[in-house]
């Protein structure tokens, strides 16, 4: 089976630019979460969707920050403009979501630098 | 909000010996879930262990076992046989009502040969 697949895995900007990243989840898994995780931090949830609706985005900072899931499948997330506290890894992650603890499968992440 | 603590930011263990690696967690619900991940240099964060917190009995997963102390707010991972493998940040986590995974800020652990 494979597993939840993001790209790019690096990327370094300036700030003030624009980046995108691209996550595909575990075929099947209804919910689909991305996470940053800055350096010595452990991962804070961005944004969850279930199939291509937002369950929660509070901690997105939405003046900067947006996430879709068109047709309930693979995920972008964008960062317009962004600053130098961006610097972090991006996780994005999957479950099936038939419960609320379904183990969430996660990808390799993008390291996201800002220069 | 719940809130995780992971107090010790570096470990290290020798091949084959037995480490526990500590957490503490503060929520004022009691139907909750925790668990360990483990997160290798440059690979994905995978899943090690998971307690539901109305079972007392400790959760085991081959060389993983935790020590679930509710009243404490407590959930220790003990690696037992420790293998090069296992080097890692190793990760306690929080599902709560939210239904949003709560990180700690994570343990290093090193194995020595």
């Amino acid at each position: 089976e494979a597993g939840v697949a993001q790209s790019p895995r690096y990327k370094i900007i300036e700030k003030r630019q624009s980046v995108a990243f691209w996550c595909n989840p575990i075929s099947g898994h209804a919910t689909l979460y991305w996470y940053q995780q800055i350096l010595g931090q452990g991962p804070k949830l961005l944004i969850q969707f279930q199939n291509n609706g937002v369950v929660d985005d509070s901690q997105l900072p939405k003046d900067r920050f947006s996430a879709e899931r068109l047709k309930g499948v693979d995920s972008t997330l964008k960062i317009q403009p962004a600053k130098l506290e961006d610097s972090a890894v991006y996780l994005c992650a999957s479950s099936l979501a038939t419960t609320r603890t379904d183990t969430q499968y996660f990808g390799p992440g993008t390291r996201l630098t800002v220069l | 909000a719940q809130t995780v603590t992971q107090s010790q930011p570096e470990m290290s263990v020798q091949e084959a010996e037995t480490v526990t690696l500590s957490c503490t967690y503060d929520t004022s619900e009691s139907d909750y879930y925790l668990f360990w991940y483990k997160q290798p240099p440059s690979r994905q964060m995978i899943l090690v262990i998971r307690q539901e917190a109305y079972k007392q009995q400790n959760a085991t997963e081959n060389r993983f076992s935790v020590n679930f102390q509710k009243a404490a707010k407590s959930f220790s991972l003990k690696i037992s046989d420790s293998q090069l493998g296992d080097a890692a940040m190793y990760f306690c986590a929080f599902l709560g009502g939210s239904e949003k995974l709560v990180f700690g800020k994570g343990t290093k652990l090193t194995v020595n040969p």
